[in-house]
């Protein structure tokens, strides 16, 4: 089955460490992209790719790192410069230039810093 | 800069038609997106509609769109029960790149 996911479901970190929020497809997307989501609030924007080896800034990029050195994994890593990390990350993917520009969203992984 | 506005909460009768609205600013946009989120799960695509269109209907789902206003919306006929969700409402930002604006997402609340 075609899909996305997200690694772990539930990550609990201690303040000032780093940590990797993985996400895989193998839809053969090339754009890929990850967000976050805070109760009550819509999608905020991170990161996206739209070709391996090319990453852009979000809307919220401050903390956050990105690599994609694979077409299929684009993984996040949220630092210690992260002030409130605690959240809910959403990977999706999609093809760029699909005429309804449709992202494909992972179940997600839910982030607590203690 | 671009904003898409949702009510937050909507609370209907089990086999009654739920109508979730959103507004939104950018008239560039090409196409406008419903997606449906279960409690702890990623968002699911539950239909799209062109922005030249004014309706589009599958299934039980209905999307009207008003360019004029600005207005979209999303039917649910005879909403269940399994419909209980938070809905978002998207729009593609005009731009060199697939970038979606989300609404802050309407939960639905169905009861018997």
């Amino acid at each position: 089955d075609g899909g996305i996911t997200q690694s772990p479901k539930y990550l609990f970190r201690k303040e000032g460490q780093n940590v990797t929020l993985s996400c895989e497809q193998n839809l053969n997307h090339d754009a890929m992209y990850w967000y976050r989501q805070d109760p009550g609030q819509g999608l905020r924007l991170i990161y996206y790719s739209q070709i391996v080896n090319d990453f852009q800034k979000g809307d919220i990029a401050e903390g956050y790192s990105v690599s994609r050195e694979k077409k299929e994994s684009f993984p996040l890593t949220v630092t210690s410069a992260q002030k409130n990390p605690t959240a809910f990350y959403l990977c999706a993917s999609s093809i760029p230039g699909e005429i309804t520009d449709t992202q494909y969203f992972g179940p997600g992984t839910r982030l607590t810093v203690l | 800069g671009e904003d898409v506005e949702q009510s937050l909460f909507l609370s209907v009768r089990e086999g009654d038609s739920s109508v979730i609205n959103c507004t939104y600013t950018d008239s560039s946009s090409t196409y406008l997106y419903w997606y449906k989120q279960e409690p702890g799960a990623g968002l699911q695509l539950l239909t799209y509609i062109f922005s030249n269109m004014d309706m589009k209907q599958d299934q039980r789902l209905t999307v009207l769109l008003n360019k004029k206003d600005k207005h979209l919306s999303l039917r649910i006929a005879d909403t269940q029960t399994g419909d209980s969700a938070i809905y978002f409402c998207a729009e593609n930002e005009a731009g060199g790149y697939n970038k979606l604006i989300f609404g802050a997402g309407t939960r639905l609340a169905v009861h018997p």
